[in-house]
């Protein structure tokens, strides 16, 4: 099946560092969600965006819609040792299923 | 968003034998979800249950494998059939809210031996 392409696959970071992964796909996706999954548990959602262009905080985290609609980032400033976790971006192409189609992850690791 | 419980949080299953997966959530909601997350992989839909009527499955995965049941708004079970050691994933449920927004629980870990 279709998936979207996330970059990068890991990371491994300076506590207090700023991090960036993004998503891209080659068609149009309506919503865009990330996710923060840990050891154990299910995925948490961070953000979620709606709108083309939109751009939405949730603390130190930071993720933008892309105007093409095909593509999203997240950025989370000023890292610390808790954002270990695999982060997912996910979308829906289409507004009346709930399927999401996810990345592959990122896993970010953050030395302190 | 919503508090949604699953169980077994964890199990270790034998070869052959089928497993049911509960998932309970605080609050009415209309659409709910399965998604498989196999080992270091990202996560797929299963299938979409419906209140009500039978579930829709996602291409690769068919009803007498992984039957779904959604008696009422609040309480999905997916079960696991005749599984065999490809099935050790975790398994999620999920919710969706304000449309496209999608909350998980916390997973079912199966493994079989």
């Amino acid at each position: 099946g279709q998936q979207l392409n996330q970059s990068p696959q890991s990371m491994f970071i300076q506590e207090g560092e700023d991090v960036s992964m993004n998503c891209t796909s080659s068609s149009i996706f309506n919503t865009w969600l990330w996710y923060k999954q840990d050891p154990g548990e299910g995925p948490v959602l961070l953000i979620a965006l709606y709108k083309a262009g939109e751009l939405t905080s949730n603390g130190r985290l930071t993720a933008q819609f892309g105007i093409t609609r095909k593509d999203s980032f997240l950025n989370i400033s000023a890292s610390i040792p808790s954002d270990v976790g695999i982060y997912f971006c996910a979308g829906h192409q289409s507004s009346n299923t709930g399927k999401l189609i996810f990345g592959q992850g990122t896993t970010l690791q953050v030395k302190p | 968003s919503a508090v949604i419980s699953q169980k077994p949080s964890r199990d270790i299953c034998q070869r052959g034998t089928s497993l049911t997966i509960q998932c309970q959530v605080d609050s009415q909601v209309t659409m709910m979800f399965w998604y498989r997350q196999q080992p270091g992989q990202s996560l797929t839909l299963i299938a979409t249950a419906n209140q009500g009527s039978e579930a829709t499955y996602e291409s690769g995965f068919v009803i007498d494998k992984f039957p779904i049941s959604r008696p009422n708004l609040t309480f999905s079970t997916l079960t696991v059939s005749n599984m065999s050691p490809e099935d050790s994933s975790i398994y999620l449920c999920s919710v969706a809210y304000s449309g496209n927004t999608i909350y998980f629980g916390e997973g079912s870990w199966l493994t079989v031996v």
